[in-house]
């Protein structure tokens, strides 16, 4: 697609239920990263995944958080469990090498 | 360690005024690239600009200008005759470690009265 593509852009959820948000990133960028947003952490670094490469989970808060690129496109972040604190802007970017980043428009979790 | 510090966390002006955005940044690599990214009230972070810590060139695009100054550690983002919909949230980021990983200051919100 055009940009990268995010869903839902809105999530309300139960505290204790588990989410799943969605990214598309612009076809042919190899590389995609979720961060997230919040107010009181600014904007954190959660996943990285570039080609077949193992991701780099190191910016995942808890083993609450995963997330999978299927055919090395579309990311699936997945949160269980959820808490009050997870509640935020969840961004993914994609970019074809290295740090030119395209942003979607983000998915705002709140947990309630 | 790796810091990105927007020490101006809101900067209100009226139209068609000046205003400059304050970036200082912290890294120990000896070659880094800086970037200034664009978050309007939409959500989407709008790329604005890259640049290679070799290069200390300022760059003007339009109404935007970068001062780049390695011995201030310093990348200050200058907006001329500032419009309504320059209003935004404003945010520097520096690679952590030569990385692919950003972080992010915590960025200064722009609001440009009429």
């Amino acid at each position: 697609g055009a940009g990268v593509s995010q869903s839902p852009s809105n999530k309300v959820t139960e505290k204790g239920k588990d989410v799943e948000l969605r990214c598309d990133p612009i076809s042919g960028h190899t590389a995609l990263y979720w961060y997230r947003q919040s107010l009181g952490q600014g904007l954190e670094f959660l996943i990285y995944f570039q080609g077949n490469s193992a991701p780099d989970k190191s910016g995942l808060p808890s083993d609450r958080f995963s997330a999978e690129r299927t055919g090395g496109s579309v990311s699936t972040l997945t949160i269980q469990r959820t808490q009050q604190e997870d509640s935020a802007v969840y961004l993914c970017a994609s970019s074809h090498s290295g740090l030119g980043y395209t942003f979607g428009s983000g998915t705002r979790l709140t947990v309630v | 360690a790796q810091k990105v510090t927007q020490a101006q966390t809101e900067i209100s002006v009226v139209e068609k005024e000046d205003v400059t955005l304050d970036c200082v940044y912290e890294t120990r690599d000896t070659t880094y690239y800086l970037f200034w990214y664009k978050q309007p009230p939409s959500g989407e972070l709008v790329f604005l600009i890259r640049r290679n810590s070799f290069d200390e060139q300022n760059e003007i695009s339009g109404r935007y200008s970068w001062n780049f100054q390695k011995s201030t550690s310093s990348f200050n983002f200058t907006i001329t005759a500032s419009q309504v919909v320059d209003s935004a949230v404003y945010f520097c980021a520096l690679p952590v470690d030569s990385s692919y990983k950003l972080i992010f200051g915590s960025g200064t919100r722009l609001l440009v009265r009429p």
